[in-house]
């Protein structure tokens, strides 16, 4: 099975700040990667997909780059709703999995 | 507009067995691949299992192989996971998700699964 590792696993961060959260796979994804942001108590949302593509209605704020083994969501200027918890997923195999999370928290 | 609403959680003894529910609204059901996830209190997103189109082609994590079934019935526009011999490490909030082609654009609410004595 293809590992997600997700760094950092917990980020403390400002409203206007730029973030980098950072996804590792096993092995090669190409672009087959996605990214969700979960609020407590809400399901996950989903931000990116195929590792650069914004998904309709997701502000133009978060992006995500990377191919192969190593993929990247930035959030060029954090917000107060974008204090959550966001996951990577691969799906270069019909056995999907997610990385262990990111929580953002406030400074 | 896409729904989807999961059903049939609660709880169970261990060793015992649980049907979920998810059903779909919004969208031609037949068309894409479905998805059980689940998180664990406090815990990450672990994908559980999904299911092709035509319920022909499943796949499931190694942690529940052998216990759970997925399942669909694309006249009801529904899902299931058929869920036995359950564990304690199986308590969880349970999402189905709609695959689109790899990635989960929509997700139920979901509902809660605890395994305890």
């Amino acid at each position: 099975d293809i590992q997600m590792t997700q760094s950092p696993s917990t980020l403390s961060a400002s409203v206007g700040d730029r973030v980098t959260i950072t996804c590792r796979a096993s092995q090669s994804l190409i672009s087959w990667l996605a990214w969700y942001q979960q609020r407590p108590g809400k399901a996950p949302k989903l931000l990116i997909y195929k590792a650069s593509s914004l998904e309709s209605g997701v502000p133009s704020r978060f992006s995500g780059s990377g191919s192969g083994t190593e993929f990247t969501l930035t959030i060029s200027s954090l917000q107060p709703d974008d204090f959550a918890t966001y996951y990577c997923q691969q799906y270069n195999s019909y056995s999907r999995t997610f990385g262990q999370g990111t929580k953002v928290e406030i400074k | 507009e896409v729904h989807l609403v999961e059903s049939g959680g609660g709880l169970v003894q261990p060793g015992g067995s649980l049907r979920l529910s998810c059903a779909a609204s919004g969208f031609t059901f037949s068309s894409y691949w479905m998805t059980w996830v689940r998180q664990a209190p406090g815990k990450g997103l672990e994908w559980v299992a999904n299911i092709k189109e035509d319920g022909r082609e499943k796949n499931y994590v190694d942690s529940v192989k052998g216990r759970f079934t997925i399942s669909r019935d694309n006249a009801r526009n529904s899902l299931y996971l058929q869920m036995n011999s359950l564990r304690a490490e199986d308590t969880a909030v349970y999402y189905c998700a709609r695959d689109r082609r790899g990635s989960y654009d929509y997700w139920g609410q979901g509902t809660l699964v605890t395994v305890s004595s």
